[in-house]
């Protein structure tokens, strides 16, 4: 049963325009990550969030901000959408940020036309 | 890259059949742990096998660690039709974890 709930499940939206997807996770866990998946299934880690310290992966581009107002919830924001971010991005959690089992949400497909 | 180029697979087989899949990876981690991502869902864990464990079983799953190959491998035993999926092998990372290009399972009965 899900206990990481992602919003919205898909969305299309034009390039240029700004996006945001929400994430809740209710297990209690203290670190949250999104990971982005493309088509090819590549699942690659974007950010990554415990107690109020963010990592991010150098490779991600600028526009793409993660923002939290608690433990239990880590948002994604892109501001101006390019083509390459059509993709599934995957919000997680877990009870500690390393080797622990991630739990995933169902994902949020964006499409960028 | 974290991964050996010889993650990536398709395997299609039929019900009732085991399947094995295989990873390397490049970097010491303490633990692999081992995914299954149905159609339309996120990645669930399956198997967690740590750096001082050889095998692990859970049901029809069985996970391999050979450290000093730096390899894992998960069977599954009498492959049933809902075991269609990508599985995805996974190792520590700075914060989280990081995954292996996957291997795309489709069980035909």
């Amino acid at each position: 049963e899900t206990a990481v709930f992602q919003t919205p499940n898909y969305h299309v939206t034009q390039v240029g325009n700004e996006v945001s997807f929400n994430c809740k996770q209710t297990l209690g866990h203290d670190t949250m990550y999104w990971y982005k998946q493309d088509s090819k299934k590549l699942l690659k880690i974007m950010f990554s969030y415990n107690n109020k310290q963010l990592i991010v992966n150098e490779t991600v581009p600028r526009r793409f901000s993660p923002q939290s107002s608690d433990k239990a919830h880590l948002n994604l924001r892109i501001k101006s959408v390019e083509p390459e971010d059509s993709a599934v991005y995957l919000c997680a959690s877990s009870y500690q940020p390393s080797g622990n089992t991630l739990y995933f949400g169902e994902g949020s497909r964006l499409i960028v036309v | 890259s974290q991964w050996g180029e010889e993650n990536l697979q398709a395997l299609s087989i039929q019900e009732g059949e085991d399947v094995t899949m295989n990873c390397s990876y490049k970097t010491y981690t303490t633990v692999v742990q081992w995914y299954r991502q149905k159609s339309g869902k996120g990645p669930a864990q399956l198997i967690l096998i740590r750096s001082n464990e050889r095998e692990k079983r859970s049901g029809r799953l069985r996970a391999t660690l050979d450290t000093s190959s730096q390899s894992s491998s998960l069977s599954i035993t009498g492959t049933l039709a809902t075991d269609t999926a990508v599985y995805f092998c996974a190792t520590n990372y700075a914060q989280g974890l990081t995954f292996g290009l996957g291997t795309r399972v489709s069980v035909f009965p």
